[in-house]
């Protein structure tokens, strides 16, 4: 099984401030025939689902704000957030498609300093 | 735009089976291009992978390794959903369980169903 780390455990950062959150995978996600990482970010605010934010590691998801943006490649990720909103107080996950059983990291939770 | 709704009861009595639905609205469990799964969430275990039914010309299904003597992931054409079955449940079991949609990332998700067992 892949198994995905995400670094820190939890962050709190100023309203307006950059928000960075790393994920690192065991083995490589990134599939050489089509040079695409099978990586995704996700948000989950309390008593909802998880929302998808990014895919293929840097892809941002219809409706999501452009403050969020992914990057990286092979095993090295991160998640940011380049202003900071109250909205965005929430447990952000990264989860690997590149082969099943698909696996999700610990998740990172965000809060306002 | 897909919607997945999730039914089934939120206790459960150990070493009994828990059984839940996702019927699915605006796609077909019978789409080429996605697959259609059960996930659950505890603070013990994080968000965990279940499995997954999908068609390619025929069904197939795939199951983590932690669940796969316990587990059964079911189309019904009739009715656009799919199913979840876990026996044999211990306390364990007990999470939040969602049912989703993948198109290799999980696009979209049911609203979730906390089951307890407990007796």
């Amino acid at each position: 099984d892949i198994v995905m780390t995400q670094s820190p455990d939890s962050l709190a950062v100023s309203l307006g401030e950059r928000a960075t959150i790393n994920c690192k995978s065991s083995q490589t996600v990134l599939y050489s025939s089509s040079d695409k990482n099978y990586l995704a970010w996700y948000q989950q605010k309390p008593g909802q689902p998880p929302k998808l934010l990014i895919y293929w590691a840097s892809t941002r998801e219809s409706g999501v704000p452009d403050r969020f943006s992914g990057s990286g490649s092979g095993t090295d990720f991160t998640l940011t957030i380049s202003s900071l909103q109250a909205e965005d107080v929430a447990v952000y996950y990264c989860q690997q498609y590149y082969s099943t059983p698909y696996t999700f990291g610990q998740g990172t939770k965000l809060e306002i300093k | 735009q897909v919607q997945l709704q999730q039914s089934g009861p939120g206790l459960v009595k150990p070493s009994q089976t828990l059984s839940l639905t996702c019927a699915i609205s605006g796609d077909s469990v019978s789409s080429n291009s996605a697959t259609w799964n059960w996930i659950r969430q505890s603070p013990s275990r994080g968000l965990e992978w279940l499995g997954r039914t999908y068609y390619r010309s025929k069904w197939y299904n795939d199951y983590a390794v932690s669940v796969k003597s316990r587990v059964s992931i079911n189309p019904d054409t009739s009715k656009n959903q799919f199913s979840l079955q876990l026996n044999s449940v211990t306390p364990e079991d007990t999470a939040v369980y969602y049912c989703a949609r993948e198109k290799h990332y999980f696009d979209f998700w049911g609203q979730g169903t906390l089951v307890t067992v407990s007796s």
